[in-house]
């Protein structure tokens, strides 16, 4: 599975947009990006995923680049319950009937929303 | 809507004994996964099934067995536990059902302390 940088921390306050950078230029054409976040000591939540579209759910937005090589995932509006660490995750999706593949989670961005 | 289960939530064993941990996935879902997460580490895969056979294997120690029964529950056993083993363990599963799409959903985590 292809490699992801994050950055370490990033802050933001509480009702504004937070914009979380993910880097994976090392990307295959069916590997897909998956975004998880894990609040502390709690289990990894999924937030969405996509293949090359943007996608949007209730909690957030996913923006990938048209080369693929980049994503930023999107909280509208963050809230205190959204300190988490965000994990940016590269992997090709299962084939239907076949064994699924594992998640390698990297070491994520530490988002701190502030009051 | 019901969520991956894992018992016991919190466990302490001392040097040498076994412990037995318990997943059980979401409905219709039919892969389970195994993470481990150390203190201030990531998680890291340890091993899948599918279908009630063996579909991936990570870092798993060789003191470290697991199984898939037939109403997809599974089972993580750790022998001759070591102060190394202390960890957050987390079960996810995910339905194979649903074509390229196989997104795993994450328990609440065993904490295992070893003495």
């Amino acid at each position: 599975d292809a490699k992801t940088t994050q950055p370490p921390s990033m802050d933001c306050a509480e009702g504004r947009a937070a914009n979380l950078p993910c880097n994976h230029s090392t990307i295959s054409g069916n590997e897909y990006v998956y975004w998880y976040r894990q609040i502390h000591s709690q289990g990894p939540q999924y937030i969405i995923h996509g293949l090359k579209n943007n996608e949007t759910n209730e909690m957030a937005s996913l923006i990938i680049t048209e080369d693929r090589k980049s994503s930023t995932l999107i909280l509208p509006h963050a809230t205190l319950r959204d300190t988490a660490v965000y994990y940016c995750i590269v992997r090709v999706a299962a084939n239907y009937g076949g064994a699924t593949n594992k998640l390698i989670f990297g070491t994520g961005t530490l988002l701190a929303v502030q009051p | 809507a019901a969520g991956v289960i894992q018992s016991p939530r919190h466990l302490i064993k001392e040097k040498r004994e076994t412990a037995t941990l318990k997943c059980y996935p979401i409905p219709r879902h039919d892969t389970v996964y195994w993470y481990q997460q150390g203190p201030g580490q990531d998680p890291q895969f340890l091993i899948s099934f599918y279908e009630k056979m063996q579909s991936d294997k990570g870092s798993i120690p060789d003191r470290f067995s697991a199984q898939q029964f037939s109403d997809y529950h599974s089972e993580l056993n750790m022998s001759s536990l070591e102060l190394g083993d202390s960890a957050l363990y987390f079960c996810a599963s995910s339905p194979q059902t649903s074509g390229f799409t196989d997104t795993q959903y994450f328990g609440p985590g065993t904490r295992l302390t070893v003495l």
